[in-house]
C-alpha cells in the first residue's frame, strides 16, 4: 500500500514570500490532516478535512494560511505571506477514521525554512 | 478534549521493559486513548489504541485502569531503534467526521546499549 506522499521535501523562502505544499493521501482515506511541527514540539493540528469538507480549522491562521482539498483527494496548504515563525515541518496525514481502522498515516513532511 | 500529561523524557537500556505513563484526569466517557511514535525527520506512526483494560499488539501493550484517568504504554525489551518520541492522545473515537488527533509534548525515550 502506497503511503502518504508530500512535496516538496524541503523549501527555503524569504519572509513575505508565498509557498504551497502538496499532499496525496492514501487511496480511500476520507480524513486528511495538516499539522505544523516546530522543532522540539509536538505536531499542532492546522486543519482537518473529511472528504472535501472542513471538520476543524480552529488553529489555522486564516490571515495567511489557506488549505483546500478538491474532489476529496489531494490537498494543498498555502502560506501567503510567510513569516519567520512559520519555519517548521508541515505534516500531512490521512485515515479511514473508522472504528475498525482508527490509525492515521503520516507523510514524511515538508521542512520549511523562512529566512 | 482531555488534557494529557506525560514525562518529558525517559532513559533505558537495551533489553529492558519500558513503561510510559500518561495522565488524563478529565477523560470523557467516549474518549479513546491512542499512542503514536515519532522518529527524527519522520512523521508520527500509530502504535496502539484502547478504551479500557488491556490491549496488546505485536509492538506494545496498553494498560488502562478502571477509572481510565491514566494509561501506561509498555514496550517489552527495548532496543536502540526504539529511541523516539512517544505521544499519548486522548479524544473522540472514530466517527463519521473522522478522528480528532491532538498531540501534546510527548515523551522522549532514549535507549542506550
Amino acid at each position: 500500500e502506497a503511503g502518504v506522499a508530500q512535496s516538496p521535501r524541503y523549501k527555503i523562502i524569504e519572509k513575505r514570500q508565498s509557498v504551497a505544499f502538496w499532499c496525496n493521501p492514501i487511496s480511500g482515506h476520507a480524513t486528511l490532516y495538516w499539522y505544523q511541527q516546530i522543532l522540539g514540539q509536538g505536531p499542532k493540528l492546522l486543519i482537518q478535512f473529511q472528504n472535501n469538507g472542513v471538520v476543524d480549522d480552529s488553529q489555522l491562521p486564516k490571515d495567511r494560511f489557506s488549505a483546500e482539498r478538491l474532489k476529496g483527494v489531494d490537498s494543498t496548504l498555502k502560506i501567503q505571506p510567510a513569516k519567520l515563525e512559520d519555519s517548521a515541518v508541515y505534516l500531512c496525514a490521512s485515515s479511514y477514521g473508522t472504528p475498525i481502522n482508527p490509525e492515521a498515516f503520516f507523510g514524511q513532511g515538508t521542512r520549511l525554512t523562512v529566512v | 478534549l482531555a488534557k494529557t500529561t506525560q514525562p518529558i523524557s525517559m532513559d533505558s537500556y537495551e533489553g529492558q521493559e519500558v513503561n510510559i505513563t500518561c495522565s488524563h484526569n478529565n477523560i470523557a466517557t467516549n474518549d479513546y486513548i491512542t499512542w503514536y511514535q515519532q522518529f527524527p525527520s519522520q512523521g508520527p506512526r500509530f502504535i496502539i489504541q484502547g478504551y479500557k483494560t488491556k490491549v496488546t499488539n505485536e509492538v506494545a501493550s496498553l494498560f488502562i485502569p478502571a477509572d481510565r484517568k491514566s494509561s501506561t504504554l509498555s514496550l517489552p525489551r527495548v532496543s536502540l531503534s526504539d529511541t523516539a518520541v512517544y505521544y499519548c492522545l486522548v479524544g473522540d473515537p472514530p466517527n463519521q467526521a473522522g478522528t480528532a488527533l491532538i498531540f501534546g509534548k510527548g515523551t522522549t525515550l532514549s535507549v542506550s546499549s
